[in-house]
Parts: C-alpha cells; structure tokens; sequence
C-alpha cells in the first residue's frame, strides 16, 4: 500500500491549459505539503497545509492553488499553465508539530508535468 | 533568513570507499533541525538521518553519520563502505521555523556516482 501517492505520474498538456494534480496519503498524517523540483533537481517548497491553515510560500503565483476535500488528500490545481511550471511536482506529509528525526516528510513518488 | 548550501554538485568514489557530501547552513534559529534525504535515479526521495540542533551527539543510521559541527554550521552525510545502490542525489534540508511553516528548504543537491 502506497504511502503517499500522486496521480497522474506524467502529465503534458499545451500551454494555456488548466490541470490538476491528485495526491492521497494514507498515514493518517495531519499535514501536506507540494513541492516543485526544476530541471537543475532544485526542491522549492510551495505550500504546506493541515486542517487549520494554508502556509504559501510567497514567490508561487497565485496561477497554483491547493484544494483539500478532506485531511487525506491535497490537490495541486494550476491554471493558465506556462513553460516554466515543466517540472516534477511533489506531495509530500507529515504529522502535526515540528518535524523531526521521529517526524519526518514522507513524499510521493513526483508527478512530471511537460507544458508544451 | 534560512540557508542551505551544497558546494559539490557532483562527486565520484569508489565502491567500498567513505564518502563525505558537504552541507552548511544558515540560521538565526537556536532550535532547527537537519535532514538528509536520497533521491535515486527512479525520482523518489527517501529519508535517511536526522540532526536535532540540541543533540549532543553525531546521528547514525547504519552506513549513514552525520558531521555536525554546529560552531561551523555545518551538517556533512558521511556514507561508509559506499554500494553501488548509492549512486544518487543527496540532499540536505533544514527544518523552517514553526512561525514559518513546519516545512523543509532543501539544498541544491549533490550527485553521488559510485564506481565499481
């Protein structure tokens, strides 16, 4: 049983286009996060999110929006998508309260999205 | 503002061989935490040691340890007897305060090829 799991693994769309990325956890974790890994395999995080607030990181435009239905699924929704959003997307969670040796990020396997 | 830094963007050793992969940091924070995580060629990330800024002692995680030297902020992954299987990307993070989201900044990363 998958962990954390992300869907769909590829995703190439035209630029323009609006698309989604699903991710599910399954460790009952309280937190979610996505990050976006670049060309160069830099990991930049985007947002993090539990039940009681959305944490964004200020240089993500606002083109990227997370939606939670429920505590065990974080959404990726990216509209209007441009070249420079090509880029492996990771989910990823963790328990409530700082992380650590005991409480650490567990990720997905990554979603390669190509804007063509 | 936190910092990570990664000044070996890739780095050859020999099967069987130690290897050390650099890491410093940049924080005001007297409470943080370290990570180190592995990124294969397959794209996962996988979670290997952690470094608590309060802990006394180097973390080790079988062949993984940890170099921390905290009056130089710098927390180096040192793999011993290194395998094949350990040809990958590395990369240290710090943990954000919780002011600033519970989350992780990673570093660049280093390329680690194994050679038989």
């Amino acid at each position: 049983d998958t962990a954390v799991s992300q869907t769909p693994k590829y995703l190439v769309t035209q630029m323009g286009n609006d698309k989604s990325i699903k991710c599910e956890q399954n460790l009952g974790h309280d937190t979610m996060y996505w990050y976006k890994q670049d060309s160069k395999k830099f990991l930049k995080i985007m947002f993090s999110y539990n039940n009681k607030e959305l944490i964004i990181n200020e240089t993500v435009p606002n083109r990227f929006s997370p939606k939670s239905p429920d505590k065990a699924h974080l959404n990726l929704h990216i509209n209007s998508l441009e070249l420079g959003d090509s880029a492996v997307y990771f989910c990823a969670s963790s328990q409530a309260g700082r992380l650590s040796g005991a409480n650490v990020l567990t990720f997905g396997a990554g979603s390669r999205l190509t804007v063509l | 503002a936190q910092k990570i830094t990664q000044t070996q963007p890739g780095m050859f050793v020999q099967e069987k061989e130690a290897v050390t992969l650099d890491c410093t940091y940049d924080t005001s924070d007297q409470s943080y935490g370290l990570f180190w995580y592995k990124q294969p060629s397959s794209g996962e990330m996988i979670f290997l040691i952690y470094q608590g800024s309060y802990d006394e002692q180097n973390a080790t995680e079988g062949r993984y340890s940890l170099n921390f030297q905290k009056a130089r902020k710098s927390a180096n992954l040192v793999i011993s007897a290194s395998q094949l299987g350990d040809s990958a990307m590395y990369f240290c993070a710090m943990r954000l305060p919780l002011n600033a989201g519970n989350m992780l900044t990673f570093g660049g990363g280093t390329r680690l090829m194994v050679k038989p």
